[in-house]
């Protein structure tokens, strides 16, 4: 099947630790996103990265890495210096700017 | 600060009534106006990609009109049917800031039978 596929769909960290996303694609898109939504808010961009190997930084950045290592790959890694990381997080790929923008089923973290 | 504005927030209707929503965005730098469909436990599905000022699409019943001048988009559905209930999202494409799409906090359609 063709599509982006994020991995775990739930996790629960505990304050202090890093978790780290994971984001696949297999639609030979260029460009892959991450974005979180918390409840009452729009999807707000963490990373985005148009070519292997190079990314930049969106809107709430902080507390957030990612790595862009392989075209099909894009973890985003929340670290313990995000102060509020508890979100629905979306993966999402498209073959560059202004392009119809195809997404994960989404990953849900929970700091307890 | 860049802001992207969904009314009404949220909507019910009935089956088989028409409906439309709104989507205000800057009017200025725009590169590129995108309407999402997310129904709940699935991913967001992309309705249409719209970068000209007057430009409509339709997709069955289902169209979108777009105004660059003045900053604001129109979705409309036609007959609601129960399946149309989701989460409609509008963003906007920021001329010079490529990949970086500003969300609306989105439409949220319940269509009972």
């Amino acid at each position: 099947d063709g599509g982006i596929t994020q991995s775990p769909k739930y996790l629960f960290r505990k304050e202090g630790q890093n978790v780290t996303l994971s984001c696949e694609q297999n639609l030979n898109h260029d460009a892959m996103y991450w974005y979180r939504q918390d409840p009452g808010q729009g999807l707000r961009l963490i990373y985005y990265s148009q070519i292997v190997n190079d990314f930049q930084k969106g809107d709430i950045a902080e507390g957030y890495s990612v790595s862009r290592e392989k075209k099909e790959s894009f973890p985003l890694t929340v670290t313990s210096a995000q102060k509020n990381p508890t979100a629905f997080y979306l993966c999402a790929t498209n073959r560059g700017s202004g392009n119809t923008i195809y997404f994960g089923e989404g990953s849900w973290l929970t700091v307890v | 600060i860049l802001n992207v504005e969904q009314s009404p927030q949220s909507l019910h209707v009935q089956e088989g009534d028409s409906t439309n929503f709104t989507c205000s965005f800057p009017s200025s730098n725009f590169y590129a106006l995108h309407w999402y469909r997310w129904e709940t436990a699935k991913s967001p599905e992309a309705l249409f990609v719209m970068t000209l000022n007057g430009d409509e699409k339709k997709k069955g019943r289902i169209s979108a009109t777009l105004n660059t001048k003045e900053g604001y988009s129109y979705l409309y559905i036609k007959g609601s049917q129960p399946e149309d209930s989701a989460t409609y999202l509008c963003a906007f494409g920021v001329r010079g800031s490529q990949g970086n799409l500003i969300f609306g906090k989105g439409t949220k359609l319940s269509v009972k039978p």
